[in-house]
């Protein structure tokens, strides 16, 4: 199972962009990486997900490192609602593990 | 639409009794699993299963027992409850686990 390595904490302005990095140097050819965020007292939130190619969704952007042993998760426009711990998770092979990090804590300021 | 629904979402056991936490999912998701996350740290996962009638282990199984007789529940069974299984307990599921997966938002257990 890949192996994940986040900073542990990240600041960031309201309304500016953040870029939260992920290193997953051990993943395998067809892990994908996944992105989850949780806030206090509730579970895992899907953000995004991709496999070689940057992805865009409304909430955020995947861009992934062509050797695929990075990836950072771009959210463009900061909000103090985004203030959570984000996770990147890449899955397996067959789609059925995530393996979590320790994550990200995002602080926003106003 | 209620997602992942997980029940209870506080319990207190003591040492050596048994019980079992309920998932739920109505997105006729195929993929379900069970993980736990302590204080600190990310989730683990404990079992899963990517159908009705399929489960394996997941990173941390022992102590837990899991069954998906139906596509919409899958239960996580504590044989015999310890200290170090005190933690916080989440459901999640995926119709193909290459999509994103939907959390429930926990169960807190407590063992004494």
């Amino acid at each position: 199972d890949a192996k994940t390595t986040q900073p542990n904490s990240m600041e960031s302005n309201e309304e500016e962009p953040v870029h939260l990095p992920c290193n997953h140097s051990t993943i395998s050819g067809t892990d994908y990486i996944h992105w989850y965020r949780q806030l206090p007292s509730q579970g895992p939130e899907y953000v995004i997900h991709g496999l070689t190619s940057n992805v865009n969704n409304r909430m955020a952007s995947l861009a992934i490192a062509e050797d695929r042993k990075s990836s950072t998760l771009i959210l463009h426009r900061a909000t103090l609602r985004d203030a959570a711990v984000y996770y990147c998770a890449p899955s397996n092979n067959a789609g059925n593990m995530l393996t979590f990090g320790g994550g990200t804590r995002l602080m926003v300021k106003p | 639409n209620a997602g992942v629904t997980q029940t209870p979402k506080f319990q207190v056991l003591k040492t050596g009794q048994s019980m079992t936490l309920q998932c739920a999912q109505d997105m006729n998701h195929e993929y379900m699993s069970w993980y736990r996350q302590d204080p600190g740290m990310g989730l683990r996962l404990i079992h899963y299963s990517v159908g009705a009638g399929i489960t394996d282990q997941g990173e941390v199984p022992n102590g837990y027992n899991v069954s998906r007789s139906t596509t919409e529940d899958f239960p996580l069974r504590l044989l015999s409850a310890a200290p170090s299984q005190t933690s916080v307990y989440f459901c999640a599921s995926s119709y193909w686990g290459h999509e994103g997966y939907t959390f429930g938002s926990g169960t807190r257990l407590t063992v004494v």
